[in-house]
């Protein structure tokens, strides 16, 4: 099984570009979620989905957008980047019920905005 | 708001000695637990949950916590530390059902664990 596929692994923009971060998942999983890694802080929500059609805001949604048009599919917009979206993004997700919060993550992919 | 703390950045332990990394939190109601485990350049792992039930919770590679609701702690245990162990661990909380957020997890900022041959 592939899991969790996060493209590209690397990238680095100009201030003011725009680029969108793929995430899919071939385990029929409900939810998925982007967060942003930091050092010393932890991970942080951006965004959610608890299915097709159903987007929400996590704890840090400024500066991107979401869309889930199918279950498999949830990419990352970021619409005009910033030095400070310098970050590893990590894609997640899981199952709708039962074993919620056991997320499965992608391996990140590494931005770098200058 | 829910939150997670994990007082120390680093943690060191000799190999066979047994290891804990130490995690507190904070959230409305009953408390969903869990850790996670990062390898360099890799995403998060699932290591083990607390949902209900048993306060020592068991998981994957000889890992164990311990819920502690009084002093809202979830500390990571294992009897035995070995050389491959050492990574970024990573404590998270998330409200229970009747809460609405069973699923959005609060990660704590780390801790890195070096087990010393």
């Amino acid at each position: 099984n592939a899991g969790v596929t996060q493209t590209p692994k690397f990238q680095v923009l100009k201030t003011g570009q725009s680029m969108t971060l793929q995430c899919a998942q071939d385990m029929n999983h409900e939810y998925m979620s982007w967060y942003r890694q930091d050092p010393g802080m932890g991970l942080r929500l951006i965004h959610y989905s608890v299915g097709a059609g159903i987007t929400d805001q996590g704890e840090v949604p400024n500066g991107y957008n979401v869309s889930r048009s199918t279950t498999e599919d949830f990419p990352l917009r970021l619409l005009s980047a910033a030095p400070s979206q310098t970050s590893v993004y990590f894609c997640a997700s899981s199952y709708s019920s039962g074993r919620a919060g056991e997320l499965f993550f992608g391996e990140g992919s590494r931005l770098t905005v200058l | 708001a829910q939150s997670v703390a994990q007082p120390e950045d680093q943690v060191n332990v000799a190999e066979g000695n047994p290891l804990t990394v130490k995690c507190t939190y904070s959230v409305s109601g009953n408390p969903y637990l869990f850790w996670y485990v990062q390898y360099p350049n890799r995403g998060l792992q699932f290591l083990l949950k607390y949902i209900t039930g048993d306060n020592l919770v068991k998981g994957s590679y000889g890992f164990e916590a311990e819920f502690n609701k009084s002093q809202t702690s979830f500390h990571l245990k294992k009897p035995s530390a070995l050389v491959s162990d050492s990574a970024l661990y990573f404590c998270a909380v998330s409200g229970g059902p009747s809460s609405g957020s069973a699923r959005q997890l609060t990660f704590g900022s780390g801790t890195q664990l070096t087990v010393l041959p």
